[in-house]
Formats: C-alpha cells, sequence, structure tokens
C-alpha cells in the first residue's frame, strides 16, 4: 500500500544538537509539507515543497531546515537555533493543483533531554 | 486575512445521538474546504473536502459536512455517533495566495468525546 512514512517515532534532542526528522513518500505525490503539532495551537507550517529541488518558507520555519532532493524524500532538519524544539511533527504530500487532500504519516515526537 | 476557526475546543454527545463540529473560515475567492480526524500518537486522515456542487458533501465513516456560503461555514455531521469516533477533528481550508499551491490553514481542532 502507498502511503507516508516518518522516522523515528520518538526522538531526543541534546541542548545545541541539530536532529533529522525522515520523511518518505511513495504515492508519487509532488508536493511535500512539514507541520509543527502544538497542543491547542492546531497545526503549523513549517515548510513545503511543490517539486524536487525547490521548497518555500511557511509560516514557522525559523530554526528549522529542509531539503528536497528526490521526489520521494523531504527530510527535516531541527537545528539548535529552534529554542522551544518540543513537539509533535507531522509530514504530509499531496498531488497539485490545489483541490486535492493532504496524505499525512503518522508524525515523530520530539522532546528535549 | 484568512483564517479557519473552530469555536468548540471540546464536543460531547452520547452514543447513538446526532453530532455537530462546528467551522467557519475567512477565505478570499471561492473554498476549498477539508475535514481532519485524528486519532492520538497518530497522523491526520483525511475525511471528505468541498470544492464545488452540492453544498452537502458525504465523507468517510458516516460524516457528511454542509458549506454554507452565506454564513461561511462547514459544520461537519453525522446522524449517529459511535464510540469510536471520539477523536480530535481539524477543519482546513486552502490557503488562496494564487497559483496551484495546496498550502492549508488549518483550525486549533475539536476534541469529539462520544459517552456510551
Amino acid at each position: 500500500d502507498g502511503g507516508i512514512t516518518q522516522s523515528p517515532k520518538y526522538l531526543f534532542r541534546k541542548e545545541g544538537q541539530n536532529v533529522t526528522l525522515s520523511c518518505e513518500q511513495n504515492l508519487n505525490h509532488d508536493a511535500m509539507y512539514w507541520y509543527r503539532q502544538d497542543p491547542g495551537q492546531g497545526l503549523r507550517l513549517i515548510y513545503y515543497s511543490q517539486i524536487v529541488n525547490d521548497f518555500q518558507k511557511g509560516d514557522i520555519a525559523e530554526g528549522y531546515s529542509v531539503s528536497r532532493e528526490k521526489k520521494e524524500s523531504f527530510p527535516l532538519t531541527v537545528t539548535s537555533a529552534q529554542k522551544n524544539p518540543t513537539a509533535f511533527y507531522l509530514c504530509a504530500s499531496s498531488k497539485v493543483p490545489g483541490n486535492q487532500p493532504q496524505h499525512f504519516g503518522d508524525g515523530t515526537r520530539l522532546s528535549i533531554l | 486575512a484568512q483564517s479557519v476557526a473552530q469555536p468548540e475546543d471540546q464536543v460531547n454527545v452520547a452514543e447513538g445521538n446526532p453530532l455537530t463540529v462546528k467551522c467557519t473560515y475567512s477565505v478570499s475567492g471561492n473554498p476549498y474546504l477539508f475535514w481532519y480526524v485524528q486519532y492520538p500518537n497518530r497522523g491526520l486522515q483525511f475525511l471528505l473536502k468541498y470544492i464545488t456542487g452540492d453544498n452537502l458533501v458525504k465523507g468517510s465513516y458516516g460524516f457528511e459536512a454542509e458549506f454554507n456560503k452565506s454564513q461561511t461555514s462547514f459544520h461537519l455531521k453525522k446522524p449517529s455517533a459511535l464510540v469510536s469516533d471520539s477523536a480530535l477533528y481539524f477543519c482546513a481550508v486552502r490557503a488562496n495566495y494564487g497559483g496551484a499551491t495546496n498550502k492549508l490553514i488549518f483550525g486549533t481542532g475539536t476534541l469529539l468525546a462520544v459517552q456510551p
């Protein structure tokens, strides 16, 4: 079955450390997204990419970085500049154009050691 | 500014009773609207969408939603709630920044609790 795989499911970050969250999809979708979910705040867009080798900042990109070297993969790096990284991170993908729903992975929960 | 509001943090309903989860939106142009459901420690699952056409949209698991343009609302409904429907529900609208973007704006979510 096609879908989106996020790994790891749980991740712990030490002070001053960068960590990378993996997101892989086999749905042949052009667009991919990263969201951060905090209790009571819904989902906030970090970065998105509509095509390989191109990506755009979302609403809360500071302290994060991404790459899109392959259609199937959209890894997110949480850098040491992100001072409050504890959250549930969700990756999604979709076909383009804009009337298509986004499909989500099962998330990575990041905590500070 | 484009936005989505879910005015209720939590909705409680008895099993077998009808349920409604409310959503209102503000967006320029014609809205593309979506409902998602999230179970604990899982990603979001797509339930249904409104793009154009009939104002009553049917989706997965017996859910439906009613689009009301004059009230800028897109409420989620189900005629008979199940305990297994208990979850967090998100309404979303496609951001209208031009082009073919699929960027979505999400509401803050409504926790649905169905009592046996």
